[in-house]
């Protein structure tokens, strides 16, 4: 998985606790995604960073904060997780580098499963 | 919003046919148009992908065909085999914040070959 590491893989957790989930990469690539993953929905865009301390907003933001502190680690933090937060996530890294091609090549982590009960 | 529209949902060919998965953009600020696959359990991986100046892109036995006008794109999978029984997602991709690449993806076509 492109030198992606992410962790946990599996977590069950309660309601209105908090929970953070964390992407290591070994490529030194620029850029770093969370997406999360549901049935009917593909994958949808929760943030993004495009270096140390900077970070935008996605598609489906709203209940999700992150931080990246070093360029190999980008975490995502559901401050109070909700039911509806209960989905797959991944991360994904991108180098940003060379042809539109090679630019808009994204390597995918092999996801953690988040149950909110 | 859906910006990404794919189907079919689920697709069933037998081996050695041609798979067919469709996909519809609005915004015409997308430039990139890239296919991902992904089996079980694993992340998605990229597949195969086009430019929109491009109407037709062709890896092995898999194909882009791509409609500017009419804002769609399609993959064939031809001699469809048992091992391309996965799930399929098309992709726009378009210019962020720091020069990221933003993808919007379809909701997904899961593929079965039956031997």
């Amino acid at each position: 998985d492109a030198g992606i590491t992410q962790s946990p893989r599996h977590k069950v957790t309660e309601t209105g606790t908090p929970v953070t989930l964390r992407c290591h990469q070994t490529e030194n690539h620029r850029y770093m995604y969370w997406y999360r993953q549901d049935p009917g929905h593909g994958l949808r865009l929760i943030h993004y960073s495009y270096g140390v301390k900077d970070t935008d907003k996605g598609e489906v933001s709203d209940g999700y904060s992150v931080s990246r502190s070093k360029t190999e680690d980008f975490l995502l933090t559901l401050e109070s997780a909700t039911s509806s937060q209960t989905s797959v996530y991944f991360c994904a890294i991108s180098d940003g580098t060379g042809t539109l091609g090679a630019k808009n090549i994204q390597y995918f982590g092999a996801g953690t499963r988040l149950s909110v009960l | 919003q859906q910006q990404v529209k794919q189907s079919p949902q689920s697709l069933i060919v037998q081996k050695g046919g041609i798979s067919i998965i469709n996909c519809a953009y609005e915004n015409t600020a997308f430039d990139y148009f890239p296919w991902y696959q992904q089996f079980p359990g694993k992340g998605p991986a990229l597949l195969i992908a086009i430019r929109p100046d491009v109407s037709e892109k062709k890896e092995g036995r898999f194909t882009i065909s791509f409609n500017k006008s009419a804002k769609q794109f399609s993959l064939h999978i031809m001699d469809s085999q048992p091992g391309d029984s996965a799930t399929y997602f098309c992709a726009a991709s378009l210019i962020s914040s720091g020069s990221a690449r933003q993808l919007t993806f379809g909701s997904g076509t899961q593929l079965t070959v039956l031997p």
